[in-house]
């Protein structure tokens, strides 16, 4: 079965930091573009940032830009996300995605969709 | 940024109904727009990508349809798990943005 499992999250004071981390199975993740996308609560989806396959290229919401970092490894299949001075705004459900992508034929370009997703990790940022 | 607008907020529909989400980005982004279900508590679940192509094992009656700045989402035949919130998001470029969502809820 395909699947993504986050872990982590928690309860941490402004300022602190956690290390967010997701486990894929039943797939190889190396072959993907993995993402995280959080929910603050009551509130809508926000892309947080994603990490190419062989984890050269990243990139991240204005928001999130040198606080958070996203790294993986693809020897334990997993995906992680580093979060630093974080702030009480930081506060949501944090989801990890892998990220797939569909040639039309004949054309040269790809169209990109999360199409798998992990359940959620809390992380709550108050004192 | 690309921003995306999702008409209406909410909605207020009966088993049976055909119900019509429609979502606006602030420019062109050809076909680059994905449909999403959450239900409370929830995973997003992917229902539609490239603006029209069906995702494997969502049913026949979500069909997506638009491009360039104005797509929408239709449920031909509502049914009782379809009420959920839909989001619309655009992979066009980075950062890639969702819309705020679509609350269906049952009338």
């Amino acid at each position: 079965e395909v699947q993504l499992v986050e872990s982590g999250g928690g309860l941490v004071q402004p300022g602190g930091s956690l290390r967010l981390s997701c486990a894929a199975s039943g797939f190889t993740s190396s072959s993907y573009w993995m993402c995280w996308v959080r929910q603050a609560p009551g509130k809508g989806l926000e892309w947080v940032g994603n990490i190419k396959q062989d984890g050269s290229d990243k990139y991240y919401v204005d928001s999130v830009k040198g606080r958070f970092t996203i790294s993986r490894d693809n020897a334990k299949n997993s995906l992680y996300l580093q979060m630093n001075s974080l702030r009480a705004e930081d506060t949501a459900v944090y989801y990890c995605a892998r990220v797939n992508s569909w040639q039309q034929l004949g054309q040269g370009y790809y169209y990109y969709y999360m199409d798998v997703w992990g359940k959620g990790t809390t992380v709550t940022v108050s004192s | 940024d690309i921003q995306m607008t999702q008409s209406p907020s909410s909605l207020s529909a009966s088993v049976g109904d055909k119900v019509t989400i429609t979502c606006r980005a602030s420019q062109s982004i050809s076909s680059y727009l994905n449909w999403y279900q959450q239900k409370p508590g929830k995973a997003p679940k992917l229902l539609i990508f490239a603006a029209s192509s069906l995702q494997s094992g969502v049913p026949s009656r979500f069909s997506g349809s638009g491009s360039g700045t104005d797509f929408t989402l239709t449920i031909s035949s509502l049914q009782p798990e379809d009420f959920a919130t839909y989001y619309c998001q655009e992979s066009y470029t980075t950062p890639v943005t969702f819309g705020q969502g679509t609350n269906l809820e049952i009338k």
